[in-house]
Protein backbone atom coordinates (compact mmCIF):
# COMPACT_ATOMS: atom_id res chain seq x y z
CA UNK A 1 0.00 0.00 0.00
CA UNK A 2 1.37 3.01 -1.13
CA UNK A 3 -1.37 5.52 0.05
CA UNK A 4 -0.84 9.68 0.78
CA UNK A 5 -3.56 11.55 1.25
CA UNK A 6 -4.41 14.68 1.20
CA UNK A 7 -7.52 17.03 2.35
CA UNK A 8 -8.77 19.71 0.84
CA UNK A 9 -9.11 18.80 -3.06
CA UNK A 10 -9.61 22.37 -4.03
CA UNK A 11 -9.34 25.39 -1.88
CA UNK A 12 -9.94 29.50 -2.53
CA UNK A 13 -8.41 31.34 0.03
CA UNK A 14 -8.21 35.57 -0.18
CA UNK A 15 -5.03 36.72 1.21
CA UNK A 16 -5.45 37.71 4.54
CA UNK A 17 -6.74 34.49 5.54
CA UNK A 18 -5.45 31.71 7.39
CA UNK A 19 -5.99 28.09 5.87
CA UNK A 20 -4.07 24.61 6.61
CA UNK A 21 -3.53 21.70 4.10
CA UNK A 22 -3.29 18.19 5.22
CA UNK A 23 -1.33 15.32 4.53
CA UNK A 24 -1.73 11.91 6.05
CA UNK A 25 -0.01 8.36 5.13
CA UNK A 26 -0.30 5.48 7.47
CA UNK A 27 2.54 3.45 5.97
CA UNK A 28 5.15 3.79 8.58
CA UNK A 29 7.34 5.92 6.08
CA UNK A 30 9.83 7.67 7.75
CA UNK A 31 9.89 10.97 5.90
CA UNK A 32 7.27 13.24 4.46
CA UNK A 33 7.86 16.14 2.06
CA UNK A 34 5.63 19.31 0.92
CA UNK A 35 5.97 20.21 -2.60
CA UNK A 36 4.46 23.32 -4.78
CA UNK A 37 4.30 22.82 -8.35
CA UNK A 38 3.20 25.47 -10.87
CA UNK A 39 1.31 24.95 -14.22
CA UNK A 40 3.46 22.90 -16.81
CA UNK A 41 6.43 23.11 -14.59
CA UNK A 42 8.31 20.29 -12.28
CA UNK A 43 7.38 19.72 -8.36
CA UNK A 44 9.28 22.22 -6.48
CA UNK A 45 10.54 21.06 -3.07
CA UNK A 46 9.42 23.33 -0.11
CA UNK A 47 10.02 21.27 3.08
CA UNK A 48 11.17 17.95 4.08
CA UNK A 49 10.62 16.38 7.44
CA UNK A 50 12.53 13.45 8.55
CA UNK A 51 11.27 11.62 11.88
CA UNK A 52 9.16 14.02 12.57
CA UNK A 53 11.91 16.49 12.42
CA UNK A 54 12.37 19.57 9.89
CA UNK A 55 14.85 18.60 8.03
CA UNK A 56 15.10 20.79 4.73
CA UNK A 57 13.48 23.81 4.20
CA UNK A 58 14.25 25.36 0.69
CA UNK A 59 14.05 28.74 1.56
CA UNK A 60 10.63 29.32 1.89
CA UNK A 61 8.79 32.14 3.08
CA UNK A 62 6.99 32.43 6.05
CA UNK A 63 3.68 32.33 5.35
CA UNK A 64 4.33 28.90 4.47
CA UNK A 65 4.75 27.24 8.10
CA UNK A 66 5.18 23.36 8.20
CA UNK A 67 4.03 21.24 11.26
CA UNK A 68 4.81 17.49 11.74
CA UNK A 69 2.31 16.55 14.76
CA UNK A 70 3.10 12.80 14.54
CA UNK A 71 4.65 10.73 12.22
CA UNK A 72 1.58 9.95 9.65
CA UNK A 73 0.66 13.46 9.74
CA UNK A 74 1.97 16.48 8.21
CA UNK A 75 0.53 20.23 7.98
CA UNK A 76 0.97 23.26 5.99
CA UNK A 77 -0.35 26.18 7.34
CA UNK A 78 -0.88 29.35 5.42
CA UNK A 79 -1.34 33.43 6.01
CA UNK A 80 -1.11 36.22 4.26
CA UNK A 81 -0.73 34.25 0.79
CA UNK A 82 0.01 35.97 -2.62
CA UNK A 83 -1.82 34.91 -5.39
CA UNK A 84 1.36 34.28 -7.21
CA UNK A 85 1.40 31.41 -4.39
CA UNK A 86 -2.21 29.80 -6.88
CA UNK A 87 -0.49 26.03 -7.51
CA UNK A 88 -0.69 22.36 -6.77
CA UNK A 89 0.72 21.55 -3.57
CA UNK A 90 1.79 17.80 -3.21
CA UNK A 91 2.54 16.05 -0.42
CA UNK A 92 4.71 13.31 -0.79
CA UNK A 93 6.24 10.69 1.84
CA UNK A 94 8.77 7.81 1.00
CA UNK A 95 9.95 4.23 2.32
CA UNK A 96 13.31 2.76 2.50
CA UNK A 97 14.20 -0.71 0.83
CA UNK A 98 17.27 -1.74 1.36
CA UNK A 99 19.57 1.57 0.78
CA UNK A 100 17.26 2.60 -1.70
CA UNK A 101 13.97 5.46 -0.93
CA UNK A 102 11.40 6.14 -3.11
CA UNK A 103 8.77 8.89 -2.87
CA UNK A 104 5.53 8.48 -3.29
CA UNK A 105 2.65 11.22 -3.77
CA UNK A 106 -0.79 12.31 -2.67
CA UNK A 107 -3.35 13.60 -5.09
CA UNK A 108 -2.81 17.01 -3.92
CA UNK A 109 -4.96 20.39 -2.91
CA UNK A 110 -5.59 22.84 -5.68
CA UNK A 111 -5.12 26.38 -4.55
CA UNK A 112 -6.25 29.64 -5.68
CA UNK A 113 -5.34 32.91 -3.82
CA UNK A 114 -7.43 35.92 -4.71
CA UNK B 1 24.16 22.59 -16.89
CA UNK B 2 20.59 22.04 -15.28
CA UNK B 3 20.71 18.90 -12.82
CA UNK B 4 18.19 16.68 -15.04
CA UNK B 5 17.76 17.47 -18.41
CA UNK B 6 14.60 15.99 -20.27
CA UNK B 7 13.49 17.38 -23.73
CA UNK B 8 10.27 19.34 -23.19
CA UNK B 9 8.35 17.76 -26.03
CA UNK B 10 5.65 17.21 -27.22
CA UNK B 11 6.71 13.64 -28.03
CA UNK B 12 4.01 12.44 -30.71
CA UNK B 13 3.46 8.44 -31.46
CA UNK B 14 0.93 6.66 -33.07
CA UNK B 15 -0.62 4.28 -30.84
CA UNK B 16 0.95 0.88 -30.65
CA UNK B 17 4.75 2.07 -31.70
CA UNK B 18 7.03 2.32 -29.42
CA UNK B 19 7.63 5.72 -27.15
CA UNK B 20 11.00 6.26 -25.95
CA UNK B 21 12.05 8.69 -23.27
CA UNK B 22 15.27 10.04 -22.12
CA UNK B 23 16.88 11.56 -19.49
CA UNK B 24 20.20 12.92 -18.53
CA UNK B 25 21.68 13.81 -14.86
CA UNK B 26 25.02 15.74 -13.87
CA UNK B 27 25.46 14.58 -10.43
CA UNK B 28 27.59 11.38 -10.54
CA UNK B 29 26.65 10.25 -7.54
CA UNK B 30 22.99 9.55 -7.92
CA UNK B 31 22.18 6.26 -6.84
CA UNK B 32 18.40 6.07 -7.66
CA UNK B 33 16.74 6.94 -10.82
CA UNK B 34 13.40 6.94 -11.13
CA UNK B 35 10.08 7.87 -13.74
CA UNK B 36 6.73 9.40 -12.82
CA UNK B 37 3.82 9.85 -15.05
CA UNK B 38 1.81 13.08 -14.18
CA UNK B 39 -1.75 13.60 -15.68
CA UNK B 40 -3.24 16.76 -16.35
CA UNK B 41 -4.30 18.37 -13.01
CA UNK B 42 -3.19 15.45 -11.03
CA UNK B 43 -0.44 14.37 -9.09
CA UNK B 44 2.95 12.47 -10.11
CA UNK B 45 2.83 8.62 -9.87
CA UNK B 46 5.49 6.45 -9.84
CA UNK B 47 5.45 4.12 -12.84
CA UNK B 48 9.05 3.28 -12.54
CA UNK B 49 12.45 2.64 -10.75
CA UNK B 50 15.86 1.56 -11.57
CA UNK B 51 19.05 1.77 -9.33
CA UNK B 52 21.93 -0.92 -11.45
CA UNK B 53 23.42 -0.18 -15.11
CA UNK B 54 21.10 -2.38 -17.59
CA UNK B 55 17.60 -3.03 -18.09
CA UNK B 56 14.34 -3.28 -15.74
CA UNK B 57 11.15 -4.64 -17.63
CA UNK B 58 7.80 -4.19 -15.54
CA UNK B 59 4.70 -4.74 -18.45
CA UNK B 60 4.78 -2.76 -21.18
CA UNK B 61 7.44 -0.05 -19.66
CA UNK B 62 11.38 -0.74 -19.96
CA UNK B 63 14.12 1.62 -17.95
CA UNK B 64 17.63 2.04 -18.94
CA UNK B 65 20.06 3.10 -16.93
CA UNK B 66 23.37 4.26 -18.34
CA UNK B 67 25.78 5.33 -15.16
CA UNK B 68 28.79 6.07 -17.04
CA UNK B 69 26.98 8.13 -19.65
CA UNK B 70 24.63 9.84 -16.90
CA UNK B 71 21.29 8.64 -18.63
CA UNK B 72 18.56 7.13 -18.02
CA UNK B 73 15.96 6.05 -20.27
CA UNK B 74 12.07 4.74 -20.18
CA UNK B 75 10.38 2.60 -23.35
CA UNK B 76 6.59 2.85 -23.63
CA UNK B 77 5.97 -0.60 -26.07
CA UNK B 78 2.78 -0.80 -27.74
CA UNK B 79 1.80 2.54 -26.52
CA UNK B 80 -1.45 3.66 -25.75
CA UNK B 81 -3.62 7.05 -26.18
CA UNK B 82 -3.65 6.71 -22.11
CA UNK B 83 -0.12 7.06 -22.04
CA UNK B 84 -0.44 10.87 -22.96
CA UNK B 85 0.34 12.43 -20.12
CA UNK B 86 4.11 14.03 -18.69
CA UNK B 87 6.50 11.95 -17.75
CA UNK B 88 8.59 13.08 -15.20
CA UNK B 89 12.42 11.51 -14.82
CA UNK B 90 14.12 12.16 -11.13
CA UNK B 91 17.50 11.73 -9.65
CA UNK B 92 18.07 11.19 -5.94
CA UNK B 93 20.60 14.24 -5.07
CA UNK B 94 21.66 15.36 -1.11
CA UNK B 95 18.69 14.16 1.19
CA UNK B 96 16.22 15.14 -2.06
CA UNK B 97 14.43 14.44 -5.56
CA UNK B 98 15.68 16.11 -8.07
CA UNK B 99 13.01 16.64 -11.14
CA UNK B 100 13.83 17.25 -14.69
CA UNK B 101 11.08 19.48 -16.50
CA UNK B 102 8.85 16.36 -17.92
CA UNK B 103 8.44 15.40 -21.56
CA UNK B 104 4.94 15.23 -23.09
CA UNK B 105 3.76 12.71 -24.62
CA UNK B 106 0.71 12.38 -27.25
CA UNK B 107 -0.09 8.64 -28.25
CA UNK B 108 -2.58 9.31 -31.46
CA UNK B 109 -4.92 6.98 -32.14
Amino acid sequence: DTEVTQTPKHLVMGMTNKKSLKCEQHMGHRAMYWYKQKAKKPPELMFVYSYEKLSINESVPSRFSPECPNSSLLNLHLHALQPEDSALYLCASSVVTGNQETQYFGPGTRLLVL
Amino acid sequence: QKEVEQNSGPLSVPEGAIASLNCTYSDRGSQSFFWYRQYSGKSPELIMSIYSNGDKEDGRFTAQLNKASQYVSLLIRDSQPSDSATYLCAVTGFQKLVFGTGTRLLVSP
